[in-house]
């Protein structure tokens, strides 16, 4: 299958910082990307999704200042959790897809602790 | 929109016995079924997935069947061994039509027993 590669795996951060996750499609071009989260033992919550060159679309309650998202490239998106705090700690991942194929290939996560 | 469940939400079996994880879906629109396994710490790996226009799919010990007319589908197992103990999601989507966007199961913990 397709490689989606997604960095960093484990960020610890303080209260107030932001912290960037990025994720690559490396050997296709990925039109649309997804970013989720999830919680210990439940499943996977979709906060948004990115094309690229466009703006993305937010989930509700997923809010948009917060979870600053950038698909500036046909192989890589970024999250950016400004001034996190410790309710964002959770583990992030991105999904990927190309422009006729609807299957969907995710990055290995990030495990995101806001102390 | 979509709503998929899922059940069992745990499954114990013991090594080389079938495991079978069974989900419905809501949206007579999706017509793409993905199953994937994920790994604690890791992201979900797409391990088999059945488009709407098939009734079933095999890849070696795991096989996929779908009924649209119930809509629900399912995900065997066979000769299970220990490496296979992982979270399974099911998932569905009205693929490129849908803006790719998955709808996921609430999840299956499988845990394959020596």
């Amino acid at each position: 299958g397709a490689v989606v590669s997604q960095h960093p795996s484990r960020v610890i951060c303080k209260s107030g910082t932001s912290v960037k996750i990025e994720c690559r499609s490396l050997d296709f071009q990925a039109t649309t990307m997804f970013w989720y989260r999830q919680f210990p033992k439940k499943s996977l919550m979709l906060m948004a999704t990115s094309n690229e060159g466009s703006k993305a679309t937010y989930e509700q309650g997923v809010e948009k200042d917060k979870f600053l998202i950038n698909h500036a490239s046909l192989t890589l998106s970024t999250l950016t959790v400004t001034s996190a705090h410790p309710e964002d700690s959770s583990f992030y991942i991105c999904s990927a897809s190309g422009a006729t194929n609807e299957k969907l290939f995710f990055g290995s996560g990030t495990q995101l602790s806001v102390l | 929109g979509e709503n998929v469940e899922q059940h069992p939400s745990t499954l114990s079996v013991q090594e080389g016995d079938s495991a079978v994880i069974k989900c419905t879906y809501s949206d007579s629109a999706s017509n793409y079924f993905p199953w994937y396994k994920q790994e604690l710490g890791k992201g979900p790996q797409l391990i088999i997935d059945i488009r709407s226009n098939v009734g079933e799919k095999k890849d070696q010990r795991i096989a996929v069947t779908l009924n649209k007319t119930a809509k629900h589908f399912s995900l065997h197992i066979t000769e299970t061994q220990p490496e296979d103990s992982a979270v399974y999601f099911c998932a569905a989507t009205a693929g490129v039509r849908g803006g790719n966007k998955l709808t996921f199961g609430t999840g299956t913990q499988l845990k394959v027993e020596l």
